[in-house]
Formats: C-alpha cells, structure tokens, sequence
C-alpha cells in the first residue's frame, strides 16, 4: 500500500479558533485525495473531495466555508476547519486515490478536540 | 443508488477458527468492492478489492474474499484467526461510473478470543 502521512495526529483547541489539518501522499503524486470523518462507533463519512488545482467538491450537508479544502499540490492537501465549535470535534481522516492501482490509501487520521 | 450492508456490528471467534465478516452491497452495473481494516485510533489499512476477474480475491494478512454477484455479496475470511485480527473491519464499494469517491458499510467489530 501507499504511504499517507497526516498532521497533526491529534489537536485540541479552544471554541471559535481555526484548524488545520495537513495530508501528505508520501509515495505518489496524488490529483485526488478525499476527506472523511468519522464519529465514535460509526462508519466513515465522506466529506469532500480534493482535486489538486481546482475546487474542491463537497458532499450534501458539509458547510464549505466552515471546511475549507486546499489541494495546492500533487502531494498536499489541508482542511481547516474554520471557526471550530464542539460539535467539530471527531476524527478526521484523509485518503489519496492512486491512479495506477485504483485504490485508496488511507492517512491515520486527526482526532480533534473543540472545548 | 450505493449502498453497503455489513449486518453485524460484532463478531466473536476463538483463537485458530475460521472467520467470516459479512458484506452485501448495492450499486448499479458492476461494482468496485474493497475492504478495509481500522486499528484503535488508527486510519484504515486497504486489505483487499475486487475489481474483475476471480470471485475468490486473495488480499493482506491472509484475508481472502469472495464476490458473489447472484447474492451481491463480499463476505471477508480467513482460515485461522488470530488475536491480531480484532479490529473494526470496514466494507466498501465503488461503482465504475466514474466518480470514485467509496461508500462504507457501517462497520464490524472483530473479537478473536484467545
């Protein structure tokens, strides 16, 4: 599998201040990456996908100025969560596509904690 | 529409048995099929997928899976089980329309008893 390295691995900071979280593709140059978040016992849910250059497009019901998306390069990608509140809290996690196999590779995720 | 369906949130198994996860899917055409593995407080390792060709997908770990069209199923096994295998098991599936964002079955936790 793929190397996909996140940063940092776990946060905590204060209501109303801003996130952000890296994703690095380690092993290739990724023009997609994806965003999930996932809740204490659930599934994954995905939030966004990054596409290296251009817009990133948003699932129904994530805010995208409260998400921001940032894909500046083929091995970057960074979500900042703008104006964090509690209910932001939970753990985020990044996967990049690769293009040859056709898989996602999966970082190990940012727990974040808004008091 | 996609959809996953893992219909047990637990599974419990002694030490050297064979275990089953189950998945059934939903997804128009033919599908893209992966499963993942998520340790505690860790992202999810890529185990397996089924893209085309043999039903019996061999994948990490010893981990193997069988894509059953008629049944649309995509249940993980592996002959012998060992302690190392408890986690959260994570089924999902990709159609080939051209988006290729995954969609994810709710999950199975995975208890192997010594």
């Amino acid at each position: 599998g793929a190397v996909v390295s996140q940063h940092p691995s776990w946060v905590i900071c204060k209501s109303g201040t801003s996130v952000k979280i890296e994703c690095r593709s380690l092993d290739f140059q990724a023009t997609t990456m994806f965003w999930y978040r996932q809740f204490p016992k659930k599934s994954l849910m995905l939030m966004a996908t990054s596409n290296e250059g251009s817009k990133a497009t948003y699932e129904q019901g994530v805010e995208k100025d409260k998400f921001l998306i940032n894909h500046a390069s083929l091995t970057l990608s960074t979500l900042t969560v703008t104006s964090a509140h509690p209910e932001d809290s939970s753990f985020y996690i990044c996967s990049v596509l690769s293009g040859i196999t056709d898989t996602q590779y999966f970082g190990p995720g940012t727990r974040l904690t808004v008091l | 529409a996609q959809s996953v369906a893992q219909p047990e949130d637990q599974v419990n198994v002694a030490e050297g048995n064979p275990l089953t996860v189950k998945c059934t899917y939903s997804v128009s055409g033919n599908p893209y099929l992966f499963w993942y593995v998520q340790y505690p407080n860790r992202g999810l390792q890529f185990l397996l997928k089924y893209i085309t060709g043999d039903n019996l997908v061999k994948g990490s770990y010893g981990f193997e899976a069988e894509f059953n069209k008629s049944q649309t199923s995509f249940h993980l096994k592996k002959p012998s089980a060992l302690v190392s295998d408890s986690a959260l098991y994570f089924c999902a599936v990709r159609d080939r329309s051209g988006a290729n964002n995954l969609f994810f079955g709710t999950g199975t936790r995975l208890t192997v008893i010594p």
